[in-house]
């Protein structure tokens, strides 16, 4: 069955450096997207992409994050200047083919800023 | 804006007991509900989806019904095992009335099911 993969599955960064976070959605899908899940609480939506742009985004997606498909599969999160409010699991989903409104995720990445 | 509101976990029972995790919404149209799961160590799965009021989702012996008059979307399963234990995230999208794809989720209850 396919599915979501991520590297890495766990970051340890110092504060002010950057990041990226890598995913491998599902082939066929066209839309892909980032949450992320700060420890013990909700998980919240960072970013939707489509196209080769971004289609929805939070207020949490503010000029410290980017987001780029670099090639044909890959689909990243880039972190410009970690701060310690940024060590959260990450994880990237993606939808579409024959059930498009199904958002499928990756298992996660998690990152922790110190 | 958008919100789900699910139960306080743990919610601890007993194999073979009856569940019920309770879920409601608020949202602007229509919109599409969704239960994922959280196994320990492991991202969301995908558990089950209802995209208009009355649908039943079903999957792995869980059900819940889209009620719009109630704005509820109840988990439940007839009889848990020991792996079921794991937590239980309630999610709405409202893409079918604004095209807005984003999930939000509830903030996840965790089910303890005990031998």
């Amino acid at each position: 069955e396919p599915e979501v993969t991520q590297t890495p599955s766990h970051q340890v960064t110092q504060m002010g450096q950057e990041v990226i976070l890598r995913c491998v959605p599902i082939s066929n899908h066209l839309y892909f997207y980032w949450y992320r899940q700060i420890l013990g609480q909700k998980v919240e939506f960072l970013v939707s992409f489509y196209n080769n742009e971004i289609s929805e985004k939070s207020e949490i997606f503010d000029d410290q994050f980017s987001v780029e498909r670099p090639d044909g599969s890959n689909f990243t999160l880039k972190i410009r200047s970690t701060k310690l409010e940024d060590s959260a699991m990450y994880f990237c989903a993606s939808s579409g083919g024959t059930a498009p409104y199904e958002q499928y995720f990756g298992p996660g990445t998690r990152l922790t800023v110190t | 804006g958008d919100s789900v509101t699910q139960m306080e976990g743990p919610v601890t029972l007993s194999e073979e007991a009856f569940l019920t995790i309770n879920c409601t919404y608020t949202a602007t149209g229509y919109p599409s509900l969704f239960w994922y799961v959280q196994y320990p160590g492991e991202g969301l799965q995908l558990l089950l989806k209802a995209t208009k009021a009355d649908d039943k989702g079903s999957n792995k012996g869980f059900e819940a019904t889209y009620r719009k008059e109630t704005t509820s979307f109840h988990l439940e399963k007839g009889s848990v095992q020991v792996s079921d234990s794991a937590v239980y995230f309630c999610a709405l999208s409202d893409v079918g009335d604004t095209g807005r794809r984003a999930l939000t989720f509830g903030s996840g209850t965790r089910l303890q099911v005990q031998p």
